[in-house]
């Protein structure tokens, strides 16, 4: 199976900071990442798919980059609505089985 | 827009039986795959298994074969079953559309639903 593994686990951040968090894969996933947002006893709710395309009604503030294995979303300037936990997802196509990351919380500093 | 619905308690051994009501979209296209997620608390996301519109299901080997995913006869709702529970079956369960368009990601999701095994 492939494994996903998020870094960093958490991370303290200012409004205004701009930060990165990474997933690899353990092997070649081509561009089937997807990012998401989930916010405290909220269902997960979709940024980035296809590694780096935005999903309509995000902000511009995310990105996403990267292929193969290694993947990087983006916040480029943090907002108080953008603190909460993070998670890629990768997709193996046969056989068919999506992974998703360990997660990333941000939280303020 | 999806909605889980289903019971909160299950006691172990027993079996947790969930429906997803679909809303505004038709599960006979062939345009969605239709996922089952869950969380444990405090934990991260774990995928059980998909359904395509034409029946066919895959799933999480980890779940070694206790998961079925069906279509409903309506074909308004899609749902989960999973055999002989345990406490480690104590999550959070999500039904989500995965737009073929979307490259194996999940654009919309139910609002959860906390499903507890114990005695």
């Amino acid at each position: 199976d492939i494994q996903m593994t998020q870094s960093p686990s958490s991370v303290s951040a200012s409004v205004g900071d701009r930060i990165t968090i990474t997933c690899r894969a353990s092997q070649a996933v081509g561009n089937r990442v997807a990012w998401y947002q989930q916010k405290s006893g909220k269902a997960p709710q979709l940024l980035i798919y296809a590694a780096s395309r935005l999903q309509s009604g995000v902000p511009s503030r995310f990105s996403g980059r990267g292929s193969g294995t290694d993947f990087t979303l983006t916040i480029s300037s943090l907002q108080p609505e953008d603190f909460a936990t993070y998670y890629c997802q990768q997709a193996n196509m046969f056989p068919r089985l999506l992974t998703f990351g360990g997660g990333t919380k941000v939280e303020i500093k | 827009q999806l909605q889980e619905s289903g019971p909160g308690l299950v006691k172990p051994s027993e079996t947790l039986s969930l429906t997803c009501t679909v809303s505004g979209d038709s599960i006979s296209s062939s345009a969605f795959h239709w996922d089952w997620i869950r969380q444990s608390p405090g934990k991260g996301l774990e995928w059980i298994g998909s359904i395509f519109y034409n029946g066919i299901t895959y799933y999480n080997p980890s779940l070694k074969s206790r998961a079925t995913i069906s279509i409903g006869t309506s074909r308004s709702h899609f749902s989960l079953i999973l055999n002989s529970v345990t406490a480690a079956d104590t999550a959070v369960y999500y039904c989500a559309r995965e737009p073929l368009a979307y490259n194996y990601a999940a654009d919309s999701w139910g609002q959860g639903a906390l499903v507890t095994v114990s005695s």
